[in-house]
């Protein structure tokens, strides 16, 4: 069985461009959440999907949003792309948002010229 | 201060030692999970807790929730352990995780 899978895995953009982000949970996980990871420091929580309905929110502007799809699968983007959007853009795909594992994508590289 | 904290940031070991990484949080949880990354980013969950004590093969993890405590422990450490390794805790609704800064583990030969 594929585990969590997440496309582009590389991807160079221009500020001010949009960006649209995907990931694959695991067959079967209805849990989808996104991280940012900038170069050196520990990832952070974007956002949180649990059966198609945002369940969590981190720290971050409204140029960030997402949305999951009916077959769970699900998108990030970023709209007006800063330099200080550069990043590794985790996904973490989940049974259920309570107690369950975590498991997670190989990520994709964002970088903002 | 970080809810997240981990000890140490950087850990240099020989072939053959046993190595312990720390982290103590300040938020109540619902789990705790230990998370191994390589170069180029890919995270590998190594073990999910919330009482006690896990073991899989050379790694160990405990977990103490009265002091907000926990440790990874990796027995007979050899190179290819040489990785950055992540303690991150789940709040108790289960809709987030909150991450630590990552210890940069390199174990020479």
């Amino acid at each position: 069985d594929a585990g969590v899978t997440q496309s582009p895995t590389h991807l160079i953009k221009t500020r001010g461009q949009h960006v649209t982000l995907r990931c694959s949970p695991i067959s079967g996980h209805k849990s989808v959440s996104w991280y940012q990871q900038v170069l050196g420091q520990g990832p952070q929580f974007i956002f949180q999907y649990y059966e198609k309905e945002e369940r969590g929110r981190g720290n971050f502007p409204d140029r960030f949003s997402a949305r999951q799809f009916p077959n769970y699968s699900s998108e990030l983007n970023v709209n007006a792309l800063l330099l200080g959007d550069s990043a590794l853009y985790l996904c973490a795909s989940s049974l259920a948002h309570a107690t369950t594992e975590a498991f997670f994508g190989q990520g994709t590289r964002l970088t903002v010229v | 201060k970080n809810e997240v904290e981990q000890s140490p940031q950087n850990l240099t070991a020989q072939e053959g030692e046993f190595i312990t990484i720390n982290c103590s949080y300040s938020v109540g949880i619902s789990a705790l999970h230990w998370l191994q990354q390589h170069p180029g980013g890919g995270i590998v969950s190594l073990f999910m807790l919330s009482s006690g004590k896990k073991k899989h093969g050379r790694l160990i993890a405990t977990i103490n929730i009265q002091e907000k405590h926990s440790s990874l422990h990796i027995t007979a450490s050899h190179p290819r352990d040489s990785a950055v390794y992540i303690c991150a805790v789940k709040n108790p609704s289960g809709s987030r995780l909150t991450f630590g800064e990552g210890t940069q583990l390199t174990v020479n030969p």
